[in-house]
């Protein structure tokens, strides 16, 4: 079956550790996302990536990291710049460049630091 | 301007009754408004979506109600059942689905 796995389901860091959360397509689609969600402020942009080897930043960038090597691949890197990284991270993924259409979501991870 | 607003944070519905969440928006330029709903430890799927050339579109129980003019569009589910308690996106976007703007989320609770 076609998706997005997410992997892993649960995390937990100490502060001042960086951590890589992993996101897999095989839906074949070029644009990839990382959204962070907290409660009552619903889904922020982090990243976003539309084709291989480019990415961009989105609205809440800072102390994050991202690296797109294969088409079917966005891991997000959490760093210990990032001064609130508690949250439940989804990873998305689209059609391409232009697309306003459905947006496929995985799973989630949920980062908590101890 | 890029903000989607959501109401209610949350709401309890009656199995059997109408469940109504609203959006408001500034942006005009916005051209796509698709709501996303999420059930607890799962990723957000989308639900149903509308542009703003038609005043409403329904699949099944679930309809959006679009007012272009006062910048507000609305999710109604009717015979709304138990196994719709979820939490519940709008969003706007115009040119790419990297624009996407999500509202806040409604916590939904249908009670049996």
């Amino acid at each position: 079956d076609g998706g997005i796995t997410q992997s892993p389901k649960y995390l937990f860091r100490k502060e001042g550790q960086n951590v890589t959360l992993s996101c897999e397509q095989n839906l074949n689609h070029d644009a990839m996302y990382w959204y962070r969600q907290d409660p009552g402020q619903g889904l922020r942009l982090i990243y976003y990536s539309q084709i291989v080897n480019d990415f961009q930043k989105g609205d809440i960038a800072e102390g994050y990291s991202v690296s797109r090597e294969k088409k079917e691949s966005f891991p997000l890197t959490v760093t210990s710049a990032q001064k609130n990284p508690t949250a439940f991270y989804l990873c998305a993924s689209s059609m391409g460049r232009g697309y306003t259409g459905e947006l496929f979501f995985g799973e989630g991870s949920r980062l908590t630091v101890l | 301007q890029q903000q989607v607003k959501q109401s209610p944070q949350s709401l309890i519905v009656q199995k059997g009754g109408i469940s109504i969440i609203n959006c408001a928006y500034e942006n005009t330029a916005f051209d796509y408004f698709p709501w996303y709903q999420q059930f607890p430890g799962k990723g957000p799927a989308l639900l149903i979506a509308i542009r703003p050339d038609v005043s409403e579109k329904k699949e099944g129980r679930f309809t959006i109600s679009f007012n272009k003019s006062a910048k507000q569009f609305s999710l109604h589910i009717m015979d709304s059942q138990p196994g719709d308690s979820a939490t519940y996106f709008c969003a706007a976007s115009m040119g790419g689905a990297q624009k996407l703007v999500f509202g806040q989320g409604t916590r939904l609770t249908i009670n049996p």
